[in-house]
């Protein structure tokens, strides 16, 4: 079993719809848990960080982690054309200094 | 502030030879740097852990002496690929932490 599960879709959507992203995880040590964002043949920039369990939102994102269920969903409101990408989470834990487990990446296209 | 730059961004080389792929810190010192290898449609896994003034730690199946990795400064680790072959062609990216973890902007390898 991976550390960190993602479906890796292709998901497909209409601007403007709400779109939900979700992964699970499966050690309970990760402590802090990453939402990037990646274009093709780019590198994954940081869209959402949270420590521990909770909701944290930013702008159209709105990151949620449920450490009792080991689940992971980032929501993304009035989703845009330009939200097109592929969508990683990643966990870690506080003592590795920065090492991160990615899930698979799930593929977002959104049409307009 | 945690920027990350790496070098080249783009690569071709040819079977046999060795590549060199520089991580640096822009702004930040980082004791500790983190190599990853994105293959196309798949998340990012994994590799090293580069530590500065001693030997990197290499996740289980990475070959340490196919994937040389040198962090001779704060702000500087580098990998070589050596005896590159067709099979190692693919997206390295480098992290760093700093009070958030900054991720490069990715080298893509071509081995012909």
């Amino acid at each position: 079993q991976k550390e960190v599960e993602q479906d890796p879709g292709p998901l497909s959507v209409p601007e403007g719809a709400i779109v939900s992203l979700n992964c699970t995880y499966s050690n309970s040590a990760f402590q802090y848990f990453m939402w990037y964002r990646q274009y093709s043949r780019k590198g994954p920039e940081l869209l959402m960080y949270t420590y521990s369990s909770g909701n944290k939102e930013d702008g159209r994102f709105t990151a949620q982690v449920d450490k009792s269920s080991k689940y992971i969903s980032l929501f993304i409101r009035d989703s845009q054309p330009s939200d097109s990408a592929t969508y990683l989470c990643a966990s870690g834990r506080n003592n590795q200094g920065g090492k991160l487990i990615f899930g698979q990446g799930t593929e977002l296209s959104v049409k307009p | 502030g945690a920027v990350v730059s790496q070098h080249p961004s783009w690569v071709i080389c040819k079977s046999g030879t060795s590549v060199k792929i520089e991580c640096r810190s822009l702004d930040f010192q980082a004791t500790t740097m983190f190599w990853y290898r994105q293959f196309p449609k798949q998340s990012l896994m994994l590799m090293a852990t580069s530590n500065e003034g001693s030997k990197a730690t290499y996740e289980q199946g990475v070959e340490k002496d196919k994937f040389l990795i040198n962090h001779a400064s704060l702000t500087l680790s580098t990998l070589t690929v050596t005896s590159a072959h067709p099979e190692d062609s693919s997206f390295y990216i480098c992290s760093a932490r700093d009070d958030r973890i900054a991720f490069g902007p990715g080298t893509r390898l071509t081995v012909t």
